[in-house]
């Protein structure tokens, strides 16, 4: 069983614009949530995480939860070219990851 | 963010020889480390997740015997490639995390392995 699903993509986006991207996972009561930026031949890097106890913005990037709807989002706000890249998302104590969905930004 | 790092970053060997390869946690205790492999346009998969001092867990389907991991002390693990064949080809991530329940992982740069 998947721990978390997320939309393969690709998903492109104009530059400038918000990039929003979700993450469904099935474990109800996940307390933490990670988010993962890999460009293309590297590792992943982390970029964002949350706890249960609410949404959290650094500069662009916004990770918001729906814990009724068990997913969690990332927004992109004012999107730029180097962001493109396949972001992948985690929940909990739970180390798999999917395919990630694949982030293009059009300049 | 934390620091980890992987040596080599990239490596070359025959077929039929062993490669051993080290992540390290630079700034932080890693209690547990986890090493990943990934081959191109695939995703992260997940090969065995090791505790300090204990013997690593490994993935249904990760032969323990060739993929020998080592997570000798809270900031060094290692994974040695036994008897490489060309088919061991792929990029090798690993990581590490503190041990705060729900604390993040940190990857490492990763070590291209190229089997001749």
């Amino acid at each position: 069983q998947k721990e978390v699903e997320q939309n393969s993509g690709p998903l492109s986006v104009p530059e400038g614009a918000i990039a929003s991207l979700n993450c469904t996972y099935s474990d109800r009561g996940s307390q933490s949530f990670f988010w993962y930026r890999q460009y293309s031949g590297k590792s992943p890097e982390l970029i964002m995480f949350i706890y249960s106890n609410g949404d959290k913005e650094d500069g662009r990037f916004t990770a918001q939860l729906n814990k009724a709807s068990q997913y969690v989002s990332l927004l992109i706000r004012d999107s730029q070219p180097s962001d493109s890249a396949t972001y992948l998302c985690r929940t909990g104590n739970q180390f798999y990851f999917g395919t990630g969905t694949s982030l293009t930004v059009i300049p | 963010g934390a620091v980890v790092s992987q040596h080599p970053s990239w490596v070359i060997c025959k077929s039929g020889t062993s490669v051993k390869i080290e992540c390290r946690s630079l700034d932080f205790q890693a209690t547990t480390m986890f090493w990943y492999r990934q081959f191109p346009k695939q995703s992260l998969m997940l090969m065995a997740t090791s505790n300090e001092g204990s013997k690593a867990t490994y993935e249904q389907g990760v032969e323990k015997d060739k993929f020998l991991i080592n997570h000798a002390s809270l900031t060094l693990s290692t994974l040695t490639v036994t008897s490489a064949h060309p088919e061991d080809s792929s990029f090798y991530i690993c990581s590490a995390r503190g041990p705060s329940p729900g604390s993040p992982q940190f990857f490492g740069p990763g070590t291209r392995l190229t089997v001749l």
